[in-house]
């Protein structure tokens, strides 16, 4: 049981580029997250997935797309990358409906130059 | 919406001491009250939670205390040591919804 798993775990990319964070649960939740904590910072919430084939904007939607594949998998897009996208995203996964814990994955670094 | 916040942002005690750390919450809907734990360069992860039925609630040195009327709650670790540092998050949701909303963090630091 790998719990919540995320490729990459680093990244370096240059400002305009584009690329997929993936991230995957074995564990049979309904919500997916993605999350951002830049240095120093807490968590603020990118979007999140409540059940399959739904997504939702949480705080800081811009500049990111997502898609919901299946069950397990919730993916997070940087269409044209920017310097201010550099951050730790986290990925988790909680239970909807029923007071749910999160648990999170292990964290992608991202540097955009 | 929901609103979190968490106080202190910074926190140091000497080992063996207690460390508090406080929360409020906005909407008097909230029932899921979850803290994590997050040691430098790891993930969050759930240390402990309560529910809005319950008051108080421990897991060996730690305690959470929550009080619905003041919408307040905390959590308290006693006889803190070296692996205690870490930044603390508490969260607070409401079991219909879909999301939590995360406090910015308390870093605490326990001196040798």
């Amino acid at each position: 049981n790998a719990g919540v798993t995320q490729t990459p775990k680093f990244q370096v990319l240059k400002t305009g580029q584009s690329m997929t964070l993936q991230c995957a649960q074995d564990m049979n939740h309904n919500s997916m997250y993605w999350y951002r904590q830049d240095p120093g910072m807490g968590l603020r919430l990118i979007y999140y997935s409540a059940s399959e084939g739904t997504t939702d904007k949480g705080e800081v939607p811009n500049g990111y797309n997502v898609s919901r594949l299946n069950k397990r998998e919730f993916s997070l897009r940087l269409e044209s990358a920017a310097p201010s996208q550099t951050s730790v995203y986290f990925c988790a996964s909680g239970q909807t409906g029923d007071q749910e814990t999160q648990y999170f994955g292990p964290g992608t670094r991202l540097l955009v130059l | 919406g929901e609103n979190v916040e968490q106080h202190p942002s910074t926190l140091s005690v000497q080992e063996g001491d207690s460390a508090v750390i406080k929360c409020t919450y906005s909407d008097s809907a909230s029932n899921y009250f979850p803290w994590y734990k997050q040691e430098l360069g790891k993930r969050p992860q759930l240390i402990i939670d309560i529910r809005s039925n319950v008051g108080e609630k421990k897991d060996q040195r730690i305690a959470v205390t929550l009080n619905k009327t003041a919408k307040h709650f905390s959590l308290h670790i006693t006889e803190t040591q070296p692996e205690d540092s870490a930044v603390y998050f508490c969260a607070a949701s409401i079991s219909s919804a879909s999301k939590i909303i995360f406090g910015s963090g308390t870093r605490l630091s326990i001196r040798p």
